[in-house]
């Protein structure tokens, strides 16, 4: 059984540009979700997506939006990107009413 | 809304020593509560979890953990921790009647566990 995984590990970009992260999910499960980790600070909900449609947000703005496709694996896109965006983003995915699985993360640094 | 917090940012200790790591939260609704464990450059595990029945919830790695609800406590603890325990631990909750534990996930700040020799 394959488990959550991130790509890219690292990624590094400057202020005003658009970065895409990606997330497979662990295999049989349906649902994902984002969360952004700052330096220091425990992780803080995005979005969820349950078979392709966004199923709650947190306080982001529409800036953050993302994708789910039918083999449920899912993007976060970043647009504008400031400076405090610079964060570990952590995927995680479940079966409905289950456990929450995350993957490594994906580092971006934004400078 | 639901906020947690958790008590001590950084807990040192010695190998073979008892640990507890405090976790308190606030919540209008009955809450889903959690304890993950973060190595570095990885992701988050699940230590253990509580969503009902008995208040003591027994987790991997011989930890443990009680329900409290008069004091709106979760404390994480263990009775002989190992150099290899050093890692940073959150808890969370998750509201129960917006999404049960498959919705969103409300974190404390973390504590940095790290054991000494």
């Amino acid at each position: 059984e394959t488990g959550v995984t991130q790509s890219p590990t690292h990624l590094i970009k400057t202020r005003g540009q658009q970065v895409t992260l990606r997330c497979s999910s662990q295999s049989g499960h349906n649902t994902v979700s984002w969360y952004q980790q700052a330096l220091g600070q425990g992780p803080q909900f995005i979005f969820q997506y349950y078979r392709e449609e966004e199923n709650g947000r947190g306080n982001f703005p529409p800036r953050f939006s993302g994708l789910q496709f039918p083999n449920y694996s899912s993007e976060l896109n970043v647009n504008a990107l400031e400076l405090d965006d610079s964060a570990l983003y952590l995927c995680a995915s479940s079966l409905a009413h289950n456990e929450q699985f995350f993957g490594p993360g994906t580092r971006l640094t934004v400078l | 809304a639901q906020s947690v917090t958790q008590l001590d940012s950084q807990v040192p200790v010695f190998e073979e020593a008892p640990v507890e790591l405090r976790c308190n939260y606030s919540s209008s609704v009955s809450v889903y509560l959690f304890w993950y464990v973060q190595y570095p450059n990885q992701g988050l595990q699940l230590l253990l979890k509580y969503l009902s029945g008995s208040t003591l919830v027994k987790g991997i790695n011989g930890f443990e953990a009680e329900f409290n609800k008069s004091q709106t406590s979760f404390h994480l603890r263990k009775p002989s921790v190992h150099i290899s325990d050093t890692a940073e631990y959150f808890c969370a909750v998750s509201d129960r009647e917006s999404g049960g534990s498959n919705y969103k996930l409300t974190f404390g700040k973390g504590t940095l566990l790290t054991v000494n020799p």
